[in-house]
């Protein structure tokens, strides 16, 4: 069956410090993968989508980055936190138009 | 640009008694609608999409294209029904050859049912 993992859970920063968050799927080949934000008061808002390797498109401006070095593995970046970056981060995959959630990170920056 | 807006951030009913979450859609193209749900310490995941037209957990959702809406209802509820709930639009499209699905997500409703 498919899984989908990210990592951390949870993760303070600083302003100015970098990120990175991993999100890995197992039970699937070539997936679309997704990045999400859930910021209180605003709902899930698409920030990136891959529908391979290589292959990024990004759906808003902003602070952050997205590379998919492999297959099934999805990876969101910022060279430099801004404190607007605190939310709850999703990684998705689809199957049949259905998206499949991990279980999310939580970033606060202070 | 399509939208999705769920104008309740909270919603609160008292067990038994019906529920219904409003979602309207703004989109040229034709629709396709889902709900997802977020039950508290779990992952969010799809309660059910309008394609099926099923019943989900004592949960349904009508598309009516003419008032562009997709409100979920159940008739009565339950408290294992407290839940943030997101109403989505897929917008399918393509990129290198390979068509991929884009979900595009109201802001969520908080759904407390009391005992």
């Amino acid at each position: 069956s498919q899984t989908i993992h990210q990592w951390p859970a949870t993760l303070v920063q600083p302003v100015g410090s970098p990120l990175s968050l991993e999100c890995t799927v197992e039970g699937t080949s070539n997936p679309n993968l997704y990045w999400y934000r859930q910021a209180a008061g605003r709902g899930l808002q698409l920030l990136f989508y891959s529908v391979g390797i290589g292959q990024i498109s990004s759906e808003v401006p902003q602070n952050l980055s997205a590379s998919r070095p492999q297959d099934r593995q999805f990876i969101l970046s910022s060279k430099k936190l801004l404190l607007s970056d605190s939310g709850f981060y999703l990684c998705a995959w689809n199957r049949d138009n259905e998206q499949f959630f991990g279980p999310g990170t939580r970033l606060t920056v202070l | 640009a399509q939208r999705v807006t769920q104008p309740e951030k909270l919603l609160s009913v008292f067990k038994g008694a019906p529920v219904e979450l409003k979602c309207n859609y703004s989109y040229s193209g034709s629709p396709e609608l889902f709900w997802y749900v977020q039950y508290s310490r779990q992952r969010l995941q799809l309660l059910l999409r309008h394609i099926s037209r099923e019943s989900i957990k004592g949960f349904t959702a009508d598309l009516n294209k003419g008032e562009t809406s997709f409100h979920l209802k159940k008739p009565f509820a339950q408290e294992e029904d407290s839940a943030m709930y997101y109403c989505a639009l897929l917008i399918r499209a393509n990129a290198g050859g390979t068509s991929y699905g884009k979900l595009t997500f109201g802001q969520g409703t908080i759904l407390t049912v009391h005992p």
